[in-house]
């Protein structure tokens, strides 16, 4: 069964400073993982994917992640925080099944940027 | 294009009422879903349409009715809800091979009265 954990509900960071939202996942072979952000009241849009290429992942926005599976990680990072980037995230993981690709979602973080 | 498009953007809806949520997409998609979000949850799959055939998340009520009339478009039938639906409901498409990502529309702000 695949499974992603997101460590922290709520991250608050100030504009211009970096950014870490972390997430864990667990899969009993090699994933395929997602970040998407959701402003208040719209839909998810896709942040950035890792698909078994490359394990530094570029996205939109300026929003970056790094797998490690060694730790069993998929950390999305920004270098420089803006005050549209408040949202929240959610960590994802694939699986194909016979119903189509299976999304499981983690609980998500509210990112929060202040002045 | 990498639009999901979904009709009503809100609506709102008595207990007796019967109404539908509409949802369309042009990516050539296998795949179709229908999703409900609670506040400061994430998304719960509902439906998912694979190649028009259909699998269901079996906690969902029969008050919910997925209706899938060709590839391109997927609708939810809502009959007889209760206020506990009230809820933002979303629809995605994605390819049916590889664990590949879901596109998202915009969703609808559904509250039953």
């Amino acid at each position: 069964a695949q499974s992603v954990t997101q460590l922290d509900s709520h991250v608050s960071v100030s504009e211009g400073t970096p950014v870490l939202l972390r997430c864990n996942y667990s899969s009993s072979y090699s994933p395929s993982l997602f970040w998407y952000v959701q402003h208040p009241n719209k839909g998810l849009q896709l942040l950035l994917k890792y698909t078994s290429a490359a394990t530094l992942v570029k996205g939109i926005n300026g929003f970056e992640a790094e797998f490690k599976k060694s730790e069993t990680s998929f950390h999305l990072t920004k270098p420089s925080a803006h005050m549209s980037d408040a949202a929240e995230y959610f960590c994802v993981v694939s699986t194909l099944t016979g119903g189509g690709n299976k999304l499981t979602f983690g609980t998500g973080t509210q990112l929060k940027v202040e002045l | 294009d990498t639009e999901v498009t979904q009709t009503p953007k809100h609506l709102v809806m008595g207990m007796t009422n019967k109404k539908s949520l509409k949802c369309e997409q042009h990516m050539g998609h296998r795949a179709m879903y229908w999703y409900k979000q609670k506040a400061k949850k994430p998304p719960e799959l509902m439906f998912v349409y694979s190649y028009e055939k259909l699998s269901i998340n079996e906690s969902v009520p029969s008050r919910f009715s997925p209706e899938c009339p060709n590839s391109s478009l997927l609708n939810l039938h809502l009959h007889a809800l209760q206020p506990e639906d009230s809820a933002l409901y979303l629809c995605a498409s994605s390819q049916n091979r590889g664990r590949t990502e879901a596109f998202f529309g915009q969703g609808t702000r559904l509250t039953v009265v």
